[in-house]
């Protein structure tokens, strides 16, 4: 079935830094591919997302950038703050067709 | 404002007993989905629907259930058969389809008495 395997696991970074996660899925036929952020005790909120008819999708700090032929995508941060300190998800579409399937996350902490 | 609400936040069930989380939304979105969240682990897909009075199993169903009896809402039922049920439960809901955005809500989190 579908596996999406995020990296790294944890990254702490100083303010004003990049922060890079990466995802990698294996079913050719995925199409979407979301970007989720959680607050300790939230739910997780979706951030930014990407179709597969695109390469990069940026909004303000945050793009994400996919390659098909490598399968894989990733979630870039520019400018790094504090309050981007959260855990990061990356999902895509599950074998069923109607549901997602999550990366196990990314605990992203960012120093002053 | 429009959104999922989950309830209650905070939920103790004791040894043999059934408890139901609640999860209501006004997004007018087709699907539902409860998910299970363990400490450093990614969400795991309980039960899913797509359509009144209509769900699925999803990757972790045993010792779940689940209706589908309104729109807005999709209860989520952890059974005394369900042995470890001590975890952070999420609720969701979006269009039709896999390659939908899913909005989350606030989640419950269920401890053993």
């Amino acid at each position: 079935g579908e596996n999406v395997e995020q990296h790294p696991s944890t990254l702490s970074v100083q303010e004003g830094d990049s922060a890079v996660i990466k995802c990698t899925y294996s079913d050719s036929a995925s199409n979407y591919f979301p970007w989720y952020k959680q607050e300790l005790g939230k739910g997780p909120q979706l951030i930014i997302d990407i179709r597969s008819n695109v390469g990069e999708k940026k909004d303000q700090r945050i793009a994400v950038t996919l390659n098909k032929t490598a399968k894989h995508f990733s979630l870039h941060i520019t400018e790094t703050q504090p309050e981007d300190s959260a855990v990061y998800f990356c999902a895509a579409p599950g074998d069923s067709g109607y549901a997602l399937n999550f990366g196990k996350g990314t605990s992203l902490l960012v120093t002053p | 404002d429009g959104g999922i609400t989950q309830s209650p936040k905070y939920l103790f069930r004791k040894e043999g007993q059934n408890v139901t989380l609640s999860c209501e939304q006004n997004l007018n979105h087709d699907a539902m989905y409860w998910y299970r969240q363990d400490p450093g682990q990614g969400l795991r897909l309980i039960y899913y629907s797509q359509i009144v009075n209509d769900f699925q199993k999803g990757d972790i169903a045993e010792g779940y259930s689940v209706s589908r009896e309104k729109k807005e809402s999709f209860p989520l039922t952890v059974t005394s058969a369900q042995k470890n049920p001590t975890a952070f439960y999420l609720c969701a809901s979006g269009g039709t389809g896999g390659n939908q955005p899913q909005h989350f809500g606030d989640g419950t989190r269920l401890s053993i008495l």
